[in-house]
């Protein structure tokens, strides 16, 4: 069956370190990939989202992730976190443009001021 | 207008309740979805209604009931629950059938706790 894996259950920061979060997942045809975050008390948000085209994505908040096809991977990074990045991170991927989100476990980060 | 609107936002029901929580969105998306979230959990999927036509349900128990009345409004009633139902309840909206090219809009929530 298709999954998603975040590898990484918990991450502790200090402010200003560099950030990377994995994500893989196990489908061989066309995927859409997304990052969500969701901070502590609040709902979903779209942090960024690859369809096609450059596989270096930019979204919100300096995040930005990289698809790289042959490892089946799209790993989320920052240069430098920031305390209030403190949140739940989702990696989610939809398979041949259907409906249906496949979700990660999530990666719960914290960043210590 | 760009939201997914849940209401309420919090709400307490017994076992014995009749309640239902509502999602209407503006968007002209034709695709929407109620999904389950526990604490530290990714969200499940519950129901997927496409062109107000329920097209997915990952096999919820019955005392869920979704209702699509119109393209902008989604309701989920709810009877005779379980504590073990208490979450956050998320309702998304999308492109139909584009849901991977579009991506979802996720509303707010509702968290639910059952007495």
């Amino acid at each position: 069956a298709q999954s998603v894996s975040q590898h990484n259950h918990h991450v502790i920061l200090s402010e200003a370190a560099s950030l990377e979060l994995g994500c893989n997942y196990s489908y061989g045809g066309t995927v859409n990939l997304f990052w969500y975050v969701q901070y502590p008390g609040q709902h979903l948000q779209l942090l960024l989202k690859y369809f096609s085209g450059d596989p270096l994505v930019k979204g919100i908040k300096g995040f930005e992730a990289e698809f790289i096809k042959s490892k089946f991977s799209f790993n989320l990074r920052k240069p430098s976190v920031q305390w209030s990045d403190t949140a739940e991170y989702f990696c989610a991927v939809i398979l041949d443009s259907n409906y249906q989100l496949i979700w990660g476990a999530g990666t719960k980060l914290i960043i210590k001021p | 207008d760009t939201e997914v609107t849940q209401t309420p936002k919090h709400l307490v029901m017994g076992m014995t309740n009749k309640k239902s929580l509502k999602c209407e969105q503006h968007m002209g998306h034709r695709a929407m979805y109620w999904y389950k979230q526990k604490a530290k959990k990714p969200p499940e999927l519950m129901f997927v209604y496409s062109y107000e036509k329920l097209s997915i349900n990952e096999s919820v128990p019955s005392r869920f009931s979704p209702e699509c009345p119109n393209s902008s409004l989604l309701n989920l009633h709810l009877h005779a629950l379980q504590p073990e139902d208490s979450a956050l309840y998320l309702c998304a909206s999308s492109q139909a059938g584009q849901g991977g090219n579009y991506g979802y809009t996720f509303g707010s929530g509702t968290r639910l706790t059952v007495v």
